[in-house]
């Protein structure tokens, strides 16, 4: 299966929004509502921002959002914030018995 | 709390053996898939392949079967992942990870490990 495509790279200026856009196929992304997102900061292992396309985890602020359309799901960084750089990867749900597909990732800046 | 602690990094020489581990706390071991994803430096994320710890069913990613093997020791809840013959393109941060499923597929990660940093080099 291949991976989602993602922007290698993104960028805003402190206190803007920025989004990262994830697209699949009607195999994955398009045909469920299991997509997740992870933020990554260099040396340290991912983290889960959101899930099930726009739900939050417990202690992720409420400047992160998720969102689908279609088969590409975004990710909405808003106000953004310094610590906020860093990569973000997509993973999508791709049926029964599949491991899901990861996105390639997208690194953020904060300008 | 729910932890997942990989073992520490690992310098190898080609054609050597190693074996990695990663111990779960928090919550109930067996109840839940084990995944590891491999990292290569300055890459993406790649599934390696997944195993429920309840009764060691393991499912590889293409790439990776007959490369690596996954196993469980649930009376220490920990994992482990093992290579027989290291190559130096097995250089790579590996994470295990706690997985949510629905109908034997992969929801999402709900936490990972910190990563063990695998070097090969003679």
């Amino acid at each position: 299966q291949s991976a989602l495509t993602q922007p290698p790279s993104a960028s805003g200026s402190r206190g803007q929004s920025v989004t990262i856009s994830c697209t699949g196929t009607s195999s994955d992304v398009g045909g469920y509502n299991y997509v997740s997102w992870y933020q990554q900061h260099p040396g340290e292992a991912p983290r889960l921002m959101i899930y099930e396309v726009n739900k939050r985890p417990s202690g992720v602020p409420d400047r992160f959002s998720g969102s689908k359309s279609g088969n590409t799901a975004s990710l909405t960084v808003s106000g953004l914030q310094a610590d906020d750089e860093a990569d973000y990867y997509c993973l999508s749900y791709a049926g029964t018995n599949r491991l899901g597909v990861f996105g390639g990732g997208t690194k953020l800046t904060v300008l | 709390e729910v932890q997942l602690v990989q073992s520490g990094a690992e310098l190898k020489k080609p054609g050597e053996s190693l074996k990695i581990s990663c111990k779960g706390s928090g919550y109930t071991f067996i109840y839940y898939w084990i995944g590891w994803v491999r990292q290569m430096p300055g890459k993406g994320l790649e599934w390696m392949g997944i195993i429920y710890p309840g009764d060691s069913d393991t499912r590889y990613s293409p790439s990776f079967e007959g490369q690596v093997t996954m196993s469980v020791d649930k009376s220490i809840s920990t994992a482990y992942l093992e290579w027989s013959r290291l190559q130096a393109s097995d250089i790579a941060t590996y994470y295990c990870a706690r997985l949510i499923m629905a109908r034997g597929g992969v929801m999402r990660i709900e936490f990972w490990g910190q990563g063990t940093q695998v070097t090969v080099s003679s």
